[in-house]
């Protein structure tokens, strides 16, 4: 069974306009982290943000916010106002302890912002 | 600070060859793994380390063999290439352990013909 599951496969939306990517991931810790990787089309794989299953708080950077909910296991992530640079395959991951130091990676959503 | 560095950024083999796919960190990280991007498939593990002489399989592994002599380098080697083996490799290095942010190379995209 896939442990993080990026049901989006490919999104597209116009310029300026906000969009939320959907992350839904499965496991029996109760410690774990979550992750959020940016891939654009240049290929190298860019850290965005790191959350522990305690901390329940929504993170907002700039144009980017996160929204982490146990009760529905997801980790959704927002851009607001997209650009065109907001381009590119965004990856959700689940690290856990009994996970003999692997990162789960979901299949990756691929963003195409329209100028 | 580089940090994580892999060369080369592509390569190209005949079946039945091996190579070594080279990865080198500079932030003094105890932790480094292999991964391989396959499409539709997100990252998948291959060997991962946890300190200098110490290895250990990921979810992948096969085909493919690891060392880390020291903290800084941690290559990859194929030891008889196959198609199946076509993909484009990440390296990635943390501080600690499960819990720490991982850190990626810019990657290395094979081919096997």
């Amino acid at each position: 069974a896939q442990k993080v599951t990026q049901a989006q496969t490919e999104i597209s939306v116009v310029e300026k306009e906000d969009v939320t990517l959907d992350c839904v991931y499965e496991t029996r810790d109760t410690t774990y982290y979550l992750f959020w990787y940016k891939q654009p089309p240049s290929g190298e794989l860019v850290f965005l943000i790191r959350r522990n299953s305690f901390d329940e708080q929504n993170e907002i950077s700039g144009r980017y916010s996160w929204n982490f909910q146990k009760s529905t296991s997801s980790f959704n992530f927002t851009i607001t106002a997209s650009q065109v640079v907001d381009s590119a395959v965004y990856f959700c991951a689940l690290s856990e302890r009994t996970g003999a130091n692997n990162l789960f990676f979901g299949t990756g959503t691929r963003l195409t912002v329209i100028p | 600070n580089a940090g994580v560095t892999q060369t080369p950024k592509f390569q190209v083999l005949k079946t039945g060859q091996s190579m070594t796919l080279q990865c080198a960190q500079d932030m003094n990280h105890e932790y480094m793994s292999w991964y391989r991007q396959d499409p539709g498939m997100g990252l998948r593990l291959i060997h991962y380390s946890v300190g200098a002489g110490i290895t250990d399989q990921g979810e992948v592994p096969n085909g493919y063999n690891v060392s880390r002599s020291t903290t800084e380098d941690f290559p990859l080697r194929l030891l008889s290439a196959a198609p199946s083996q076509t993909s484009v490799y990440f390296c990635a290095s943390s501080y600690g352990s499960w819990r720490d942010t991982q850190y990626f190379g810019p990657g290395t995209r094979l081919t096997v013909l």
